[in-house]
């Protein structure tokens, strides 16, 4: 069990730029999980799959965001046209269905010059 | 609106001393509670959850209470040790709801001192 990961562990861009972060989830856990962080505050959910599906998305995910989870095992996260507010650290978690407990990655530190 | 609060942002405690964070929710859907760890740079690290069907649960130091009725539950820390020094959360989810996606407070940065 080596944990999730996420790449890259940071990210400087400038506004108007696209990115796109990767997580790749425990091994056998078919739910992924995108949550975001910013200073001061916990973290809050952006989006979820079920293997290969998005099955919900929070209203935080605006159209400018979008996250696929293509064969059911890594998942990436876009921002286009990335915005100042997007500064923030974005988790990945993941957890088997039916369990409760949802383990998170390291994070990518987004910073939006 | 803040569904589920911890409302000190901070906490210092002597080494060797009871650590209690507390936190406070407000939607009763919530029957899964969770307590994560962070350091600085680093995700959330499980420490330890209770199912809303119990009132106590135990795991070596850390022992998490939940009071439905008042909507509460506490984290203790005994003994606490400086290497507990970190951004505590507290977390539910709604299991009845499709992904049991959670919900965060906004921390409590507990300070150990040796």
């Amino acid at each position: 069990d080596t944990g999730v990961s996420q790449n890259p562990r940071h990210k400087i861009t400038k506004r108007g730029q696209n990115v796109t972060f990767r997580c790749d989830p425990i091994s056998e856990h078919n739910r992924l999980y995108w949550y975001r962080q910013t200073l001061g505050q916990g973290p809050e959910f952006l989006t979820y799959f079920q293997n290969e599906a998005q099955l919900e998305k929070s209203r935080l995910l605006s159209d400018r965001f979008s996250a696929e989870r293509p064969k059911g095992s890594f998942s990436t996260l876009e921002i286009q046209r990335t915005e100042q507010g997007d500064s923030a650290m974005y988790l990945c978690a993941s957890s088997r269905t039916g369990a409760d407990t949802q383990y998170f990655g390291p994070g990518t530190r987004l910073t939006v010059l | 609106d803040q569904q589920v609060k911890q409302n000190s942002p901070s906490l210092s405690v002597q080494e060797g001393r009871i650590s209690i964070l507390n936190c406070d929710y407000t939607n009763s859907m919530f029957d899964y509670f969770l307590w994560y760890k962070k350091y600085p740079a680093e995700g959330p690290t499980f420490l330890i959850s209770i199912s809303s069907i119990k009132d106590k649960n135990e795991d070596g130091r850390f022992t998490v209470f939940l009071n439905k009725s008042a909507k509460h539950l506490s984290l203790h820390i005994v003994p606490s040790q400086p290497g507990d020094s970190a951004v505590y959360f507290c977390a539910a989810s709604d299991r009845s709801g499709a992904g049991n996606m959670l919900t965060f407070g906004g921390g409590t940065r507990l300070m150990v001192k040796p």
